[in-house]
């Protein structure tokens, strides 16, 4: 089966500077990666997701990177704010059922 | 007020005893999921439902059950034979394969 690796597992940072979340998978079948962000005692929300005939996907101050060939994607979160500190998961998916990475809490400190 | 709906928010229950978890969506969604999060360990699939009565074992479906008889209903049991049920037990919906996952606010189950 599918087996995603997500590094770091926590991540701090400065208000204003950039996050970056690295995550591998390893079924090459897989072509379908969302992120999800969870906030404190609260449910997982999609914040973006990309697809594998798609290298790059922006939104506003989040990004997602696909390397099909290396087998990795990577959120990018630029001038970070302390609203975006949460726990944030990767996921790949062939043609059922998502499979997670074990999560990267990112902390942003004022 | 669309959405998918877990109930109760907290359960505590004594060891060796079964408990039901309900997942209720309104979503109409064919496919539901249940997940299990533990510290530092993700979203681990339990077990996942792609049509009424119909089921498949995820990840880690030992010691639990599921039934699917209407499209809106996906309850799960934590039986007595899971040997470490305190977690937080999170469902989910999705219209399809490869489309956004809704999730339910969660249970946190306590087995004292």
């Amino acid at each position: 089966g599918e087996n995603v690796e997500q590094h770091p597992s926590t991540l701090s940072v400065q208000e204003g500077d950039s996050a970056v979340i690295k995550c591998t998978y390893s079924d090459s079948a897989s072509n379908y990666f969302p992120w999800y962000k969870q906030e404190l005692g609260k449910r997982p929300q999609l914040i973006i997701d990309i697809r594998s005939n798609v290298g790059e996907k922006k939104d506003q101050r989040i990004a997602v990177t696909l390397n099909k060939t290396a087998k990795h994607f990577s959120l990018h979160i630029t001038e970070t704010q302390p609203e975006d500190s949460a726990v944030y998961f990767c996921a790949a998916s062939g043609y059922s059922t998502l499979t997670f990475g074990k999560g990267t809490m990112l902390l942003v400190s004022p | 007020d669309g959405g998918i709906t877990q109930s109760p928010k907290y359960l505590f229950r004594k060891e060796g005893q079964n408990v039901t978890l309900s997942c209720e969506q309104n979503l109409n969604h064919d496919a539901m999921y249940w997940y299990r999060q533990d510290p530092g360990q993700g979203l681990r699939l339990i077990y996942y439902s792609q049509i009424v009565n119909d089921f498949q074992k995820g990840d880690i479906a030992e010691g639990y059950s599921v039934s699917r008889e209407k499209k809106e209903s996906f309850p799960l049991t934590v039986t007595s034979a899971q040997k470490n049920p305190t977690a937080f037990y999170l469902c989910a919906s999705q219209q399809g394969a490869n489309t956004e996952a809704f999730f339910g606010q969660g249970t946190r189950l306590t087995v004292v």
